[in-house]
């Protein structure tokens, strides 16, 4: 079966750090993977989606950058971390070959100080 | 603009009540899934559905999918305190890898 894990599950960090969240998916290959932000109880934001190694997409203009080194690992990074990017991140995969149900890490919860 | 919309925002009920939960767009979907979240966890999918008109039953819930394929609706009957949740309905379009996910619905059943 397939899993997948996010790390950290928190994180407080300081205006101005950097920021390195990482999602690995297991027991399955060429996923498409995807990080999202959630607000407080609400929707979810898509900021970036990858179909393959090293094949980003950007959704929203931001201070954040995705990386996807190898074909289950989704990493999503910041050189500088602004107040307004405390929020929940989430990581998700999807088998692709038109299949649209996707499958969520247990999330980050990352706080700016 | 909001492709896909979800009424209501908001829902306080009392253990046994039914409710529904609506999912509306303008745009014909290739498929729309409903998912359930607990504050602090990603979302969990409780179903897919494909064709228009279906309807899937997953014990107290009942989800259908309308007939254009525009609109979904999910009821609850005789609500627990374990259905409380956060319902994110999501749909997609022919070939994209990119699902559309509604506001959501907070549910809270009160005890």
């Amino acid at each position: 079966s397939q899993t997948i894990h996010q790390w950290p599950a928190t994180l407080v960090q300081p205006v101005g750090s950097p920021l390195s969240l990482e999602c690995t998916v297991e027991g399955t290959s060429n996923p498409n993977l995807y990080w999202y932000r959630q607000a407080a109880g609400r929707g979810l934001q898509l900021l970036f989606y990858s179909v393959g190694i090293g094949q980003i997409s950007s959704e929203v203009p931001q201070n954040l950058s995705a990386s996807r080194p190898q074909d289950r690992q989704f990493i999503l990074s910041s050189k500088k971390l602004l107040l307004s990017d405390s929020g929940f991140y989430l990581c998700a995969w999807n088998p692709g070959l038109a299949i649209h149900e996707q499958f969520f890490g247990p999330g980050t919860r990352l706080t700016v100080l | 603009t909001q492709l896909l919309e979800q009424s209501p925002q908001f829902l306080s009920i009392q253990e046994g009540e039914n409710l529904t939960v609506y999912c509306n767009s303008s745009s014909v979907f290739s498929s729309l899934q409903w998912y359930r979240q607990e504050p602090g966890e990603g979302p969990v999918l409780l179903v897919t559905v494909v064709t228009g008109g279906e309807v899937k039953k997953l014990k107290r819930l009942t989800f259908q999918f309308g007939d254009a394929r525009k609109d979904s609706s999910l009821h609850i009957t005789a609500a627990q305190p374990g259905d409380t949740g956060l319902y994110l309905c999501a749909g997609a379009q022919g070939g994209s890898y990119i699902p559309t996910f509604g506001r959501g619905t907070s549910l809270i059943v009160h005890p």
